[in-house]
């Protein structure tokens, strides 16, 4: 069955940068486009960037174009995303989440980060 | 960016109440090609966020048919129809017309 197992909870510094990771399953990797999106504590969701697998082309939320990297490694099925120069305002759960034909329908378990010195 | 606003932000229902959780956009989400492309999600407490509806009214696999979906243009309506102890959680609807796709606020939905 389709899953996206993402990688475990961070605790890094202020000025810091992180990079998680996305292993797809049970799919074609090449075939989805992945998601990620940012769930602040308590809060609602906000939509970071996508990537697509096949091309490595990439879309970006202006909002996170300077603090998000967002790459795929085909041979391993595996989506990241590195967020640089971290914030408290950073500290959050992170999601991926495949995109099909009726949406994101298969999320990752999400990851969270928390930013402290 | 386009705002989504969704009411109420909490709801109180008892087993087999059936319910509406409202979601109204700042802009059309019909785009030039006929398109709607309004979601609506359940996230359980500790879970992952879930598809439930996907363009405006068709239920996701597995999604039982209580809730449904509906509306258009600005308007769109997310109904349960005889509320079950499996879910409670917070209801959010996503649009993915506009650039950068957004999301509502979220409606939580409590169980009396």
């Amino acid at each position: 069955q389709v899953k996206l197992l993402q990688s475990g909870a961070a605790l890094v510094k202020p000025g810091d940068s992180v990079k998680m990771s996305c292993k797809a399953s049970g799919y074609t990797f090449t075939d989805y486009i992945i998601h990620w999106v940012k769930q602040s504590h308590g809060k609602s969701l906000e939509w970071i960037g996508y990537i697509n697998p096949y091309s490595g082309g990439t879309n970006y939320n202006e909002k996170f174009k300077s603090k998000a990297t967002l790459t795929v490694d085909k041979s391993s099925s595996t989506a990241y995303m590195e967020f640089s120069r971290l914030t408290s305002e950073d500290s959050a759960i992170y999601y991926c989440a495949r995109v099909g034909i009726k949406g994101f329908d298969y999320w990752g378990q999400g990851v969270m980060v928390t930013v402290s010195s | 960016d386009v705002v989504l606003t969704q009411t109420p932000s909490t709801l109180s229902a008892t087993i087999g109440q059936s319910v509406s959780i409202s979601c109204r956009s700042s802009q059309s989400l019909l785009d030039s090609a006929g398109n709607t492309y309004l979601y609506w999600y359940l996230q359980r407490p500790g879970q992952s966020p879930q598809l439930l509806i996907y363009l405006v009214s068709n239920l996701g696999s597995g999604v039982p048919n209580r809730f449904s979906g509906s509306g258009s243009g600005t308007d769109f309506t997310l109904k349960i129809s005889g509320v079950e102890a499996e879910d409670l959680g917070v209801y959010y609807c996503m649009q993915a017309t506009h650039a950068p796709l957004t999301f509502g606020s979220g409606t939580k939905l409590e169980i009396k």
